[in-house]
Protein backbone atom coordinates (compact mmCIF):
# COMPACT_ATOMS: atom_id res chain seq x y z
CA UNK A 1 0.00 0.00 0.00
CA UNK A 2 1.52 3.55 -0.99
CA UNK A 3 1.81 5.71 1.88
CA UNK A 4 1.40 9.75 1.64
CA UNK A 5 2.60 11.50 -1.08
CA UNK A 6 3.71 15.13 -1.34
CA UNK A 7 4.38 16.72 -4.17
CA UNK A 8 6.45 18.21 -5.40
CA UNK A 9 9.53 17.48 -3.53
CA UNK A 10 11.48 20.45 -3.81
CA UNK A 11 10.50 23.61 -4.47
CA UNK A 12 12.41 26.72 -5.24
CA UNK A 13 10.82 30.37 -5.74
CA UNK A 14 11.67 33.79 -5.13
CA UNK A 15 10.54 36.03 -2.48
CA UNK A 16 6.78 37.31 -2.43
CA UNK A 17 5.20 34.96 -5.12
CA UNK A 18 2.28 32.06 -3.58
CA UNK A 19 3.35 28.37 -3.80
CA UNK A 20 1.33 25.26 -3.57
CA UNK A 21 2.69 21.93 -1.82
CA UNK A 22 0.87 19.01 -2.13
CA UNK A 23 -0.68 16.24 0.04
CA UNK A 24 -2.22 12.76 -0.84
CA UNK A 25 -2.76 10.71 2.16
CA UNK A 26 -2.95 6.47 2.92
CA UNK A 27 -6.27 5.85 1.27
CA UNK A 28 -8.84 5.00 4.62
CA UNK A 29 -7.24 7.75 6.49
CA UNK A 30 -9.51 10.68 7.79
CA UNK A 31 -7.39 12.66 9.17
CA UNK A 32 -4.34 14.87 7.96
CA UNK A 33 -2.13 16.82 9.35
CA UNK A 34 0.55 19.27 8.64
CA UNK A 35 3.72 20.25 10.09
CA UNK A 36 7.02 22.34 9.14
CA UNK A 37 10.72 21.26 9.82
CA UNK A 38 13.35 24.49 9.81
CA UNK A 39 16.79 24.49 11.11
CA UNK A 40 15.54 27.17 13.98
CA UNK A 41 12.39 25.52 15.23
CA UNK A 42 12.19 22.08 15.00
CA UNK A 43 9.19 20.27 13.62
CA UNK A 44 6.20 22.70 13.97
CA UNK A 45 2.48 22.12 13.64
CA UNK A 46 0.55 23.29 11.47
CA UNK A 47 -3.12 22.48 10.91
CA UNK A 48 -5.10 19.71 11.24
CA UNK A 49 -8.62 18.26 9.13
CA UNK A 50 -10.50 15.84 9.96
CA UNK A 51 -13.60 14.81 8.30
CA UNK A 52 -16.12 17.25 7.73
CA UNK A 53 -15.09 18.98 10.73
CA UNK A 54 -13.83 22.56 10.67
CA UNK A 55 -9.72 22.24 10.24
CA UNK A 56 -7.87 23.13 13.65
CA UNK A 57 -5.80 26.04 12.01
CA UNK A 58 -3.94 27.15 15.69
CA UNK A 59 -0.56 26.26 14.37
CA UNK A 60 -0.67 28.51 11.19
CA UNK A 61 1.99 31.02 11.58
CA UNK A 62 0.78 33.60 9.99
CA UNK A 63 -2.63 34.76 7.57
CA UNK A 64 -0.34 34.43 4.69
CA UNK A 65 -0.65 30.42 5.43
CA UNK A 66 -3.62 28.26 4.39
CA UNK A 67 -4.64 24.93 4.12
CA UNK A 68 -8.27 22.78 1.81
CA UNK A 69 -8.65 19.47 2.07
CA UNK A 70 -11.17 18.32 -0.89
CA UNK A 71 -13.06 15.95 -0.88
CA UNK A 72 -11.95 14.59 2.49
CA UNK A 73 -8.92 13.39 0.79
CA UNK A 74 -6.03 15.34 -0.83
CA UNK A 75 -5.24 18.36 0.70
CA UNK A 76 -3.03 21.66 -0.81
CA UNK A 77 -1.27 24.04 1.56
CA UNK A 78 -0.61 27.69 0.50
CA UNK A 79 1.96 30.09 1.07
CA UNK A 80 1.00 33.61 0.04
CA UNK A 81 3.72 36.12 -0.92
CA UNK A 82 6.54 33.61 0.12
CA UNK A 83 9.07 35.63 2.77
CA UNK A 84 12.95 34.01 3.72
CA UNK A 85 11.72 32.81 6.89
CA UNK A 86 9.17 30.05 5.22
CA UNK A 87 12.01 28.20 4.09
CA UNK A 88 11.73 25.08 5.18
CA UNK A 89 10.57 21.28 5.20
CA UNK A 90 6.67 21.18 5.04
CA UNK A 91 5.79 17.57 6.24
CA UNK A 92 2.03 16.33 5.96
CA UNK A 93 0.94 12.90 7.77
CA UNK A 94 -2.32 11.02 7.85
CA UNK A 95 -3.91 8.89 10.59
CA UNK A 96 -6.80 6.72 10.45
CA UNK A 97 -8.66 8.84 12.66
CA UNK A 98 -7.98 12.03 14.98
CA UNK A 99 -7.60 10.40 17.77
CA UNK A 100 -4.36 10.77 19.84
CA UNK A 101 -3.87 6.78 20.51
CA UNK A 102 -3.42 6.58 16.49
CA UNK A 103 -0.23 6.93 15.03
CA UNK A 104 0.34 9.24 12.40
CA UNK A 105 2.32 8.39 9.30
CA UNK A 106 4.71 11.13 7.39
CA UNK A 107 4.98 11.89 3.90
CA UNK A 108 8.63 12.28 2.33
CA UNK A 109 8.06 16.58 2.68
CA UNK A 110 8.34 19.57 0.20
CA UNK A 111 11.44 21.50 0.46
CA UNK A 112 10.91 24.89 0.26
CA UNK A 113 13.42 27.21 -0.30
CA UNK A 114 12.42 31.07 -0.88
CA UNK A 115 15.19 32.90 -2.64
CA UNK B 1 0.72 23.87 25.68
CA UNK B 2 2.87 21.01 26.18
CA UNK B 3 6.74 21.07 25.68
CA UNK B 4 8.80 17.99 24.76
CA UNK B 5 12.83 18.44 25.80
CA UNK B 6 15.86 15.97 24.74
CA UNK B 7 19.02 16.55 25.71
CA UNK B 8 22.20 16.16 23.97
CA UNK B 9 21.85 17.00 20.60
CA UNK B 10 24.29 15.22 19.07
CA UNK B 11 25.49 12.17 19.81
CA UNK B 12 28.84 9.66 18.42
CA UNK B 13 29.13 6.66 19.02
CA UNK B 14 30.92 2.67 18.43
CA UNK B 15 28.61 0.07 17.13
CA UNK B 16 28.02 -2.17 19.91
CA UNK B 17 27.96 0.76 22.16
CA UNK B 18 24.26 1.19 24.53
CA UNK B 19 22.45 4.02 23.15
CA UNK B 20 20.04 5.73 25.47
CA UNK B 21 18.07 9.23 24.33
CA UNK B 22 16.32 11.54 27.27
CA UNK B 23 13.08 12.72 26.63
CA UNK B 24 10.98 14.91 28.87
CA UNK B 25 7.25 16.26 28.65
CA UNK B 26 5.81 19.16 30.57
CA UNK B 27 2.28 18.32 30.80
CA UNK B 28 0.33 17.19 34.20
CA UNK B 29 -2.71 15.32 32.26
CA UNK B 30 -2.86 12.80 30.43
CA UNK B 31 -0.22 11.59 27.39
CA UNK B 32 0.27 9.93 24.50
CA UNK B 33 4.51 9.43 23.80
CA UNK B 34 6.41 8.81 20.69
CA UNK B 35 9.67 8.13 19.14
CA UNK B 36 10.27 8.76 15.62
CA UNK B 37 13.18 8.43 13.57
CA UNK B 38 14.40 9.83 10.34
CA UNK B 39 16.76 7.97 8.58
CA UNK B 40 19.23 9.55 6.40
CA UNK B 41 17.46 11.04 3.06
CA UNK B 42 13.85 9.53 4.28
CA UNK B 43 10.67 10.25 5.54
CA UNK B 44 9.62 10.32 9.69
CA UNK B 45 9.38 6.33 10.60
CA UNK B 46 7.60 5.44 13.70
CA UNK B 47 9.96 3.71 16.23
CA UNK B 48 7.98 2.66 19.04
CA UNK B 49 4.55 4.39 20.94
CA UNK B 50 2.91 4.25 24.33
CA UNK B 51 -0.31 5.03 25.15
CA UNK B 52 -1.36 2.59 28.23
CA UNK B 53 -0.39 -0.49 30.51
CA UNK B 54 2.88 -1.61 30.18
CA UNK B 55 5.43 1.71 30.95
CA UNK B 56 8.39 -0.47 29.07
CA UNK B 57 7.07 -0.38 25.67
CA UNK B 58 9.29 -2.51 22.92
CA UNK B 59 9.52 -0.83 19.62
CA UNK B 60 11.16 -1.77 16.21
CA UNK B 61 14.81 -2.71 15.35
CA UNK B 62 15.54 -3.68 19.15
CA UNK B 63 14.46 -0.02 20.76
CA UNK B 64 12.87 0.13 23.90
CA UNK B 65 11.41 3.22 25.62
CA UNK B 66 10.56 3.25 29.70
CA UNK B 67 7.68 6.04 30.58
CA UNK B 68 7.95 6.80 34.15
CA UNK B 69 5.23 8.93 34.82
CA UNK B 70 6.75 10.76 38.11
CA UNK B 71 9.57 12.20 36.60
CA UNK B 72 7.67 12.90 33.21
CA UNK B 73 10.00 11.17 31.17
CA UNK B 74 9.86 8.83 28.17
CA UNK B 75 13.72 7.79 27.56
CA UNK B 76 14.67 5.59 24.58
CA UNK B 77 17.24 2.89 25.07
CA UNK B 78 19.09 0.16 22.76
CA UNK B 79 21.78 -1.90 24.12
CA UNK B 80 23.82 -2.36 21.32
CA UNK B 81 23.60 -0.08 18.30
CA UNK B 82 24.28 -0.51 14.49
CA UNK B 83 26.00 1.49 11.72
CA UNK B 84 22.26 1.32 10.53
CA UNK B 85 21.11 3.18 13.63
CA UNK B 86 22.59 6.53 12.15
CA UNK B 87 19.77 9.01 11.92
CA UNK B 88 17.51 11.40 13.99
CA UNK B 89 15.31 10.57 16.38
CA UNK B 90 12.73 12.46 17.92
CA UNK B 91 10.43 12.42 21.44
CA UNK B 92 6.94 13.66 20.30
CA UNK B 93 3.90 13.72 22.89
CA UNK B 94 0.30 14.39 22.09
CA UNK B 95 -2.47 14.83 25.13
CA UNK B 96 -6.04 14.38 25.68
CA UNK B 97 -7.96 16.02 23.75
CA UNK B 98 -5.10 17.50 21.49
CA UNK B 99 -4.29 15.41 18.11
CA UNK B 100 -1.32 17.48 17.33
CA UNK B 101 2.35 16.07 18.31
CA UNK B 102 4.31 17.92 19.86
CA UNK B 103 7.90 17.03 19.08
CA UNK B 104 11.23 17.65 20.49
CA UNK B 105 14.20 19.12 18.79
CA UNK B 106 15.89 15.55 17.91
CA UNK B 107 19.05 13.52 18.24
CA UNK B 108 21.37 13.28 15.89
CA UNK B 109 23.06 9.98 16.39
CA UNK B 110 26.54 8.88 14.56
CA UNK B 111 26.96 5.69 14.91
CA UNK B 112 31.04 4.84 13.69
CA UNK B 113 31.78 1.63 12.74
Amino acid sequence: GAGVSQSPSNKVTEKGKDVELRCDPISGHTALYWYRQSLGQGLEFLIYFQGNSAPDKSGLPSDRFSAERTGGSVSTLTIQRTQQEDSAVYLCASSLEVSNNQPQHFGDGTRLSIL
Amino acid sequence: AQSVSQHNHHVILSEAASLELGCNYSYGGTVNLFWYVQYPGQHLQLLLKYFSGDPLVKGIKGFEAEFIKSKFSFNLRKPSVQWSDTAEYFCAVTTYGNNRLAFGKGNQVVVIP
